[in-house]
């Protein structure tokens, strides 16, 4: 188990333009969490998924933010007409099936750049 | 409101002494508490975490965190420090809420002197 993988590492776009991220979480971890984090800041949540139901949103995702889940196993999260304050780190994390104690497992984040 | 503070945004230390990193919550149910270690560039590791039981609980790397109800918080410590540690440090809290996210404080940046 090679534990929470994420890609790409770092994203450069131009402000307008679309941009996907992927999380693969550790095998059979049936949480998988998403945050942002920005600079000088801790990660602040942003979505939740339990196996492939998406079951909490947080008022930071907008409307141009997108995230799916569809199998179960890895996530997307979809960033549409970019702006310059979406840029930032973008955390996954997943947590083992069962588990009531939180313990979240992190990924190495996208570090997304908006020009 | 749930939160957590982390008072102290930079601490700075010399290689060998005591380390000392605050931590305080509000939360409004039973809490879980976390703390998580950053290197640049890196992502979240886990230190230690403190869900019931002893209020003394011991991490990796040589850390420990002490929980106190009474007063709101989980100030990590460790007794001394070594260069490697210079990193940032955060503080995170959740519960048994069915979705089980974590509220982060916003960190301390820890450096070391040697």
């Amino acid at each position: 188990d090679t534990g929470v993988s994420q890609n790409p590492r770092h994203k450069i776009t131009k402000r307008g333009q679309n941009v996907t991220f992927r999380c693969d979480p550790i095998s059979e971890h049936n949480r998988l969490y998403w945050y942002r984090q920005t600079l000088g800041q801790g990660p602040e949540f942003l979505t939740y998924f339990q196996n492939e139901a998406q079951l909490e949103k947080s008022r930071l995702l907008s409307d141009r933010f997108s995230a799916e889940r569809p199998k179960g196993s890895f996530s997307t999260l979809e960033i549409q007409r970019t702006e310059q304050g979406d840029s930032a780190m973008y955390l996954c994390a997943s947590s083992p099936r069962g588990t009531m104690n939180n313990e979240q497992f992190f990924g190495p984040g996208t570090r997304l750049t908006v020009l | 409101a749930q939160s957590v503070t982390q008072p102290d945004i930079h601490i700075t230390v010399s290689e060998g002494a005591s380390l000392e990193l605050r931590c305080n919550y509000s939360y409004g149910a039973t809490p879980y508490l976390f703390w998580y270690v950053q290197s640049p560039g890196q992502g979240l590791q886990l230190l230690l975490k403190y869900f019931s039981g002893d209020t003394l609980v011991q991490g990796i790397k040589g850390f420990e965190a002490e929980f106190k109800r009474s007063q709101s918080s989980f100030n990590l410590r460790k007794p001394s420090v070594h260069w490697s540690d210079a990193a940032e440090y955060f503080c995170a809290v959740g519960g048994s809420s069915n979705t089980g996210k974590l509220i982060f404080g916003q960190g301390t940046t820890l450096q070391v002197k040697p």
